[in-house]
């Protein structure tokens, strides 16, 4: 089945640590996104890659970083200068990047300890 | 600062009954209105969607209606089922531009 995977899908870290977020795509999209969801703020888009190597920072960037290395693959990670990292985050891709359909894993759901 | 402003933050409607949520937007270069469904612990999935050159838009029970002037469109759920009990979140976007704008979204109970 063609799909986005996403993990994990609980994480927990300590305050100080950095985490890396998995998402893979079998639906040989070109492009993929990462939100972050919190309650009654909706879907706030974090970074975006159209192509391969290559990325732009979203609406809420700070204190995170991408890397979209292979096509199938855009890993998010969340440093230690997120200042409230507790979130649940949502990887996405689109056949391309001018198209509002987008495809959603099921998230990774984050807490800091 | 939020470009699409969703109401209810909730709602309950009792099964059979319809459902309305109403989104309003300020960017009128905006072309492009899907509605995404969202189960808890599960990622969103488009629901419906809408262009601004028609007024409604219905695929089965969930119709979309547009109104271009007043920069506002909404979704209705005729006949709510309890399988609809979920978080809906319109969004909106523009021209070639990647970036969905998503409103703060509505949670739906439907009571049997």
């Amino acid at each position: 089945d063609g799909g986005i995977t996403q993990s994990p899908k609980y994480l927990f870290r300590k305050e100080g640590q950095n985490v890396t977020l998995s998402c893979e795509q079998n639906l040989n999209h070109d492009a993929m996104y990462w939100y972050r969801q919190d309650p009654g703020q909706g879907l706030r888009l974090i970074y975006y890659s159209q192509i391969v190597n290559d990325f732009q920072k979203g609406d809420i960037a700070e204190g995170y970083s991408v890397s979209r290395e292979k096509k199938e693959s855009f890993p998010l990670t969340v440093t230690s200068a997120q200042k409230n990292p507790t979130a649940f985050y949502l990887c996405a891709s689109s056949r391309h990047a001018n198209t509002g359909e987008l495809f959603f894993g099921e998230g990774s759901r984050l807490t800091v300890l | 600062q939020q470009q699409v402003k969703q109401s209810p933050q909730s709602l309950i409607v009792q099964k059979g009954g319809i459902s309305i949520i109403n989104c309003a937007y300020e960017n009128t270069a905006f072309d492009y209105f899907p509605w995404y469904q969202q189960f808890p612990g599960k990622g969103p999935a488009l629901l419906i969607a809408i262009r601004p050159d028609v007024s409604e838009k219905k695929e089965g029970r969930f119709t979309i209606s547009f109104n271009k002037s007043a920069k506002q469109f909404s979704l209705h759920i005729m006949d709510s089922q309890p399988g609809d009990s979920a978080t809906y979140f319109c969004a909106a976007s523009k021209g070639n531009d990647y970036k969905l704008s998503f409103g703060a979204g509505t949670t739906v109970t439907v009571r049997a």
